[in-house]
């Protein structure tokens, strides 16, 4: 089965500066990657997904993650932090080989605080 | 936009009761999933759910869970007998995987709180 590794369970970084959050993968099969985003009480939205198409994924509100297969990473990264991007960020893999009813597993999580 | 629905959205229930949580996926979807997430900790995968059976199953999902799509809209997650350590958000998801270039929806959760 699948599985995804975030690296650091807390990430500060000022006001307009970088965002790197960190994902390995561990797959034997292509695997289908996702980053979520999930704001303090609510669910989870997408932030981007990587289905093979392109190894550089553009999400919304400006983040951006490169499929990188000989470092088997999926990281992600805003060029400048902005305050409303203080959430909780998970990596996300779909569990098996992609098809059917494929669930996901999720790596633990990254708290991103913005400092002002 | 379509959207996961699920509720309650906070439901506090006894030790030893069984709750039921409810969700409603999106129309045209055929793949239901549900997740759990003890509070501060990752999201777990619980259960997949397709054409009126379960898919697949975590190690969380023993026999004190069962999931069921009663009608053509909701899909359901019973816990028969709750536990303290079932305190946490669950998730409903839908997908539809038979396209490559999809995603799983999320509902915004149900918090259970078991005393």
């Amino acid at each position: 089965a699948q599985s995804v590794t975030q690296l650091g369970s807390h990430v500060s970084v000022s006001e307009g500066a970088l965002v790197l959050l960190r994902c390995n993968y561990s797959s034997s099969v292509p695997p289908y990657l996702f980053w979520y985003v999930q704001y303090p009480n609510q669910g989870l939205q997408l932030l981007l997904k990587y289905t093979s198409a392109a190894t550089l994924v553009k999400g919304i509100n400006g983040f951006e993650a490169e499929f990188k297969k000989s470092e088997t990473s999926f990281h992600l990264t805003k060029p400048s932090a902005h305050m409303s991007d203080a959430a909780e960020y998970f990596c996300a893999v779909r569990r098996n080989s992609g098809g059917g009813a494929d669930g996901l597993t999720f790596g633990k999580g990254t708290h991103l605080i913005i400092q002002p | 936009e379509p959207e996961v629905t699920q509720t309650p959205s906070h439901q506090v229930t006894q030790m030893g009761q069984e709750v039921i949580l409810r969700c409603v996926p999106i129309s045209n979807h055929l793949y239901f999933y549900w997740y759990r997430q003890i509070l501060g900790q990752k999201v777990e995968f619980l259960v997949s759910f397709y054409n009126n059976e379960i898919s697949e199953k975590s190690e969380i999902f023993d026999d004190q869970f069962s999931v069921e799509r009663p009608d053509g809209s909701n899909f359901t997650l019973k816990i028969r007998s709750t536990k303290l350590e079932d305190s946490a958000m669950y998730f409903c998801a839908s997908s539809d995987w038979g396209a490559v270039n999809t995603e799983a929806f999320f509902g915004q959760g149900t918090r259970l709180t078991v005393v």
